[in-house]
């Protein structure tokens, strides 16, 4: 199916450990982004992507690694998860190629991830 | 950027109308106006758009003041399935937008 997809949806892993987040997009969007949510609380924004072997920072980079080898992939990797990573994470691509309006975002479902 | 500022939560019942302010007093001339829902363990959903005036969908309305330092989410008829929490965001570019706190809309029978 078409369409933006996260895995895994579930992650229980321990403090030290390298983590990876995969998110692909069928949709050859330009922009892909990654982003946390912490209980109770709205997205911050991680990581983004404007095309292949183009990433850049966003609010919360610390901790985080991202690649872009390919369009439809965009992995994230705790490389030494701690607990204050513990969060959702989501994933979302989006049309916009830097014209004149805000494209839209669309999101995965997302990946609870659980360090402990 | 831009910083939005939202209330925290709204109560409703079904069949009303709801409308949700967010104020953003320095947004920018080339800044838009986006509305996303949330429901539980989802990803965020694009709502509405609009840079002045009004903007209707078949989901909602947008209103924008000629100042554009607000905007008003409209949904007409809510019904329980509008029980989320709507992310006000303003922004020129996709890979600058700030998601805040949302406000979380409860809608009762």
């Amino acid at each position: 199916d078409a369409g933006i997809t996260q895995s895994p949806r579930y992650k229980i892993t321990e403090t030290g450990r390298q983590v990876t987040l995969m998110c692909h997009q069928t949709w050859s969007h330009s922009y892909m982004f990654w982003y946390r949510q912490d209980l109770g609380h709205g997205l911050r924004l991680i990581y983004y992507s404007a095309a292949a072997d183009i990433t850049d920072k966003g609010e919360v980079p610390d901790g985080y690694v991202v690649s872009r080898s390919k369009t439809e992939n965009f992995p994230l990797t705790l490389e030494s998860a701690t607990r204050s990573q513990t969060s959702v994470y989501f994933c979302a691509s989006s049309l916009w190629t830097g014209g004149d309006s805000s494209g839209e975002l669309f999101f995965g479902e997302g990946s609870r991830l659980t360090v402990l | 950027l831009a910083k939005t500022t939202q209330p925290i939560s709204m109560d409703s019942y079904e069949g009303q109308e709801v409308n949700i302010t967010c104020s953003h007093n320095n947004i920018a001339t080339n800044d838009y106006i986006t509305w996303y829902q949330q429901f539980p363990s989802q990803g965020p959903r694009f709502i509405i758009q609009g840079y002045k005036t009004k903007v209707t969908n078949e989901v909602a309305s947008l209103f924008i003041p000629a100042d554009r330092k607000s905007s008003t989410l409209s949904l007409p008829r809510v019904s329980l399935s509008d029980t989320a929490v709507y992310y006000c965001l303003v922004g020129e570019n996709t890979d600058k937008l700030i998601f805040g706190t949302g406000t979380r809309l409860q809608v009762f029978p």
